[in-house]
């Protein structure tokens, strides 16, 4: 069972904008920085966000994470169809890490 | 360009012992902690344990200490995962990645399918 939350699933059009949230304790979000992967159907995780609100050279600009109280949060904006994965926030806490429960988002 | 390749998908039977590899290229790969994630079949991602290749220092998460063994060889830039007294439910896909400084995984192998049956 995962310290972090998110939502099993979310959905929206193409070029809709879609959030997907991560939650836990007050004590662990406030001291932790998030990050956030995306796994594309029969592939590998790829990094997508860090330390919050960070991008790794090549992730478009259409990704952004914040992070405020005991959640964070991923959004996508003009959503595309290559978009369709799973989402896992991930925590590093004290030498220790966890992944959230993660989202499978849905380009309708 | 920096990769991680892992050895190849493996069937095994249950009671069985297996070792899987990941080769890091394109960095200091002793400088630099290497994580081993299990993913179950249409489940999530589990952070199973770390390891610095530096000094072999090794953490595991506590769903998995005692259950496998993460070793590493930096003379030849590779990270182990042991797994023991194979049952069916070990079987899953696992991935090897890279550690960066805010704790984020920012290379990942191609993952290794482990598939355990009689």
């Amino acid at each position: 069972q995962s310290v972090l939350t998110q939502p099993p699933s979310t959905s929206g059009a193409p070029g809709q904008r879609v959030t997907v949230s991560c939650s836990g304790s007050s004590s662990i979000m406030a001291s932790y920085t998030v990050n956030w992967y995306q796994q594309l159907p029969g592939m590998a995780p790829k990094l997508l966000i860090y330390g919050n609100d960070q991008r790794p050279a090549g992730v478009p600009d259409r990704f952004s994470g914040s992070k405020s109280g005991t959640s964070a949060s991923l959004a996508i904006t003009g959503l595309q169809s290559e978009d369709e994965a799973d989402y896992y926030c991930a925590l590093w806490i004290d030498s220790l890490h966890v992944f959230g429960t993660g989202t499978k988002v849905t380009v309708l | 360009e920096v990769q991680l390749v892992q050895s190849g998908a493996e069937v095994k039977e249950p009671g069985e012992s297996l070792k899987i590899s990941c080769k890091g290229f394109g960095y200091t790969f002793s400088n630099y902690w290497v994580v081993w994630v299990r993913q179950m079949p249409g489940k999530g991602l589990e952070w199973m344990g770390i390891i610095y290749p530096g000094d072999s220092d090794t953490r595991y998460s506590p769903s998995f200490q005692g259950q496998v063994i993460i070793s590493a060889d930096k003379s030849i830039s590779t990270a182990y995962l042991q797994l023991t007294t194979l049952k069916a439910s070990d079987s899953a896909t696992y991935y090897c990645a890279r550690q960066g400084g805010f704790g984020e995984f920012d290379y990942w192998g191609q993952g290794a399918l482990v598939t355990v049956s009689s």
